[in-house]
């Protein structure tokens, strides 16, 4: 089954402590991307990825880091989360070569800093 | 820079009546535009995009949108709602060919409530 898997699926940090969000996609798709969603704000585009070591900024990469050492992973880290980072986080592929139903998200991430 | 506006955080239909959400953009380019569905607690799915071509796109579940240039808008349609339409929906604008790469931007999000 064709599906992007987000761990873990809840995760309650403390302040300044160092974690990581794994993102894995089994279709061996180019294109991967983070995003924050917050009420009243929509979802908010973290880091793009358009192939295996290709990143870039999206609209607020503060705080975030991210890498793609491989063409199916891209782990979202923060290294010293702060309260405001507390959000719910999804991870999404796609190909350029996709259709209608090419875009494929994560189920989410929700993290609370506290 | 690109934005999206999307009138009315929140949309109340009858059963059976027409669906309308509104999504507006603005972008320095011509701009690939879609629509996402997010269900509760689930992530978003992708409901129809526009890229070039056609300006009456049709997507899944029986929904379409038209993009209308003249008015930098691409409003989500569907003639008749059902019940299992209640999510929250999204608009995005991107450069790129699909949603999801590139730098996209999003909507704040309509949630449509469907009324027996």
């Amino acid at each position: 089954e064709a599906q992007v898997t987000q761990n873990p699926r809840y995760l309650i940090t403390v302040t300044g402590k160092k974690l990581t969000v794994t993102c894995s996609q089994n279709m061996n798709h180019e294109y991967m991307s983070w995003y924050r969603q917050d009420p009243g704000l929509g979802l908010r585009q973290i880091y793009y990825s358009m192939n295996v070591e290709v990143t870039d900024k999206g609209d607020v990469p503060e705080g975030y880091k991210v890498s793609r050492k491989e063409k199916r992973n891209f782990p979202l880290i923060l290294e010293s989360p702060s309260p405001n980072q507390t959000s719910l986080y999804f991870c999404a592929s796609n190909s350029p070569q996709g259709g209608i139903r090419s875009a494929f998200f994560g189920q989410g991430t929700r993290l609370t800093v506290v | 820079a690109q934005s999206v506006t999307q009138l009315g955080s929140h949309v109340s239909v009858s059963e059976g009546a027409l669906v309308l959400l509104r999504c507006n953009y603005s972008s320095s380019v011509p701009p690939y535009l879609f629509w996402y569905v997010q269900y509760p607690n689930q992530g978003l799915q992708l409901l129809l995009k526009y890229t070039t071509g056609a300006t009456l796109v049709k997507g899944i579940n029986g929904f379409e949108a038209e993009f209308k240039k003249s008015e930098t808008s691409f409003h989500l349609t569907k003639p008749s709602a059902h019940m299992s339409d209640a999510a929250e929906y999204f608009c995005a604008v991107t450069k790129g060919a699909s949603g999801g790469y590139q730098k996209v931007t999003f909507g704040t999000g309509t949630k449509l409530q469907v009324i027996p």
